[in-house]
């Protein structure tokens, strides 16, 4: 198992440009999440999928779009980046059972924006 | 709504010294909860996890975390850190009710001086 995997690993924008970031996870997990770390914030989270076919706004929505593509991908999609999205952005996922459950980071996207 | 609190932001020790870092966390409902690790340049790794049952939880690599439900805290212990715990910790807790949501505190820097 792979686990939960990110792509692209590093990334450098100019303002306004798009782009979007991939996750896959290979654990037949139904919940999958996108957040970001900045320092002295910890995590935030940006958007999450409690289901294939559902997608939430988590703390920090505002500028992104998520997709879930099927139950294994959920992509995140900056439209117009801004210098305020540098940041580091994890993916995670769980299995999505409501007791005993415990979520799986992937590597992360390193982004920034100028 | 809930909240999760770090109060060290930093931490500086030298091998063979104990630790332990704070966590609190608000929420008036029932609780799981988490510490999580990140080495330099990874994603974040599970240490321990708190579900149910004897309130003193065993972790990874000799971490051990205790749960005071009248004081709100799940701090995190180790006897003799060594030169490879340095890394950040967060403390996370997910509410039973909304299984969905995890709240992570702001993160712990610890550095292990040899």
């Amino acid at each position: 198992n792979a686990g939960v995997t990110q792509t692209p690993k590093f990334q450098v924008l100019k303002t306004g440009q798009s782009m979007t970031l991939q996750c896959a996870q290979d654990m037949n997990h139904n919940s999958m999440y996108w957040y970001r770390q900045d320092p002295g914030m910890g995590l935030r989270l940006i958007y999450y999928s409690a289901s294939e076919g559902t997608t939430d706004k988590g703390e920090v929505p505002n500028g992104y779009n998520v997709s879930r593509l099927n139950k294994r991908e959920f992509s995140l999609r900056l439209e117009s980046a801004a210098p305020s999205q540098t940041s580091v952005y994890f993916c995670a996922s769980k299995k999505g059972e409501i007791l005993y459950d415990t979520q799986y980071f992937g590597p992360g996207t390193r982004l920034t924006v100028l | 709504a809930q909240s999760v609190s770090q109060h060290n932001h930093h931490v500086i020790l030298s091998e063979a010294a104990s630790l332990e870092l704070g966590c609190n966390y608000s929420y008036g409902g029932t609780v799981n909860l988490f510490w999580y690790v990140q080495y330099p340049g990874q994603h974040l790794q599970l240490l321990l996890k708190y579900f149910s049952g004897d309130p003193l939880v065993k972790g990874i690599k000799g971490f051990e975390a205790e749960f005071i439900k009248s004081k709100f805290s799940f701090n995190l212990r180790k006897p003799s850190v060594q030169w490879s715990d340095t890394a950040e910790y967060f403390c996370a807790v997910m509410n039973s009710g909304g299984y969905q949501k995890v709240t992570f505190g702001t993160g712990t820097k610890l550095q292990v001086i040899p």
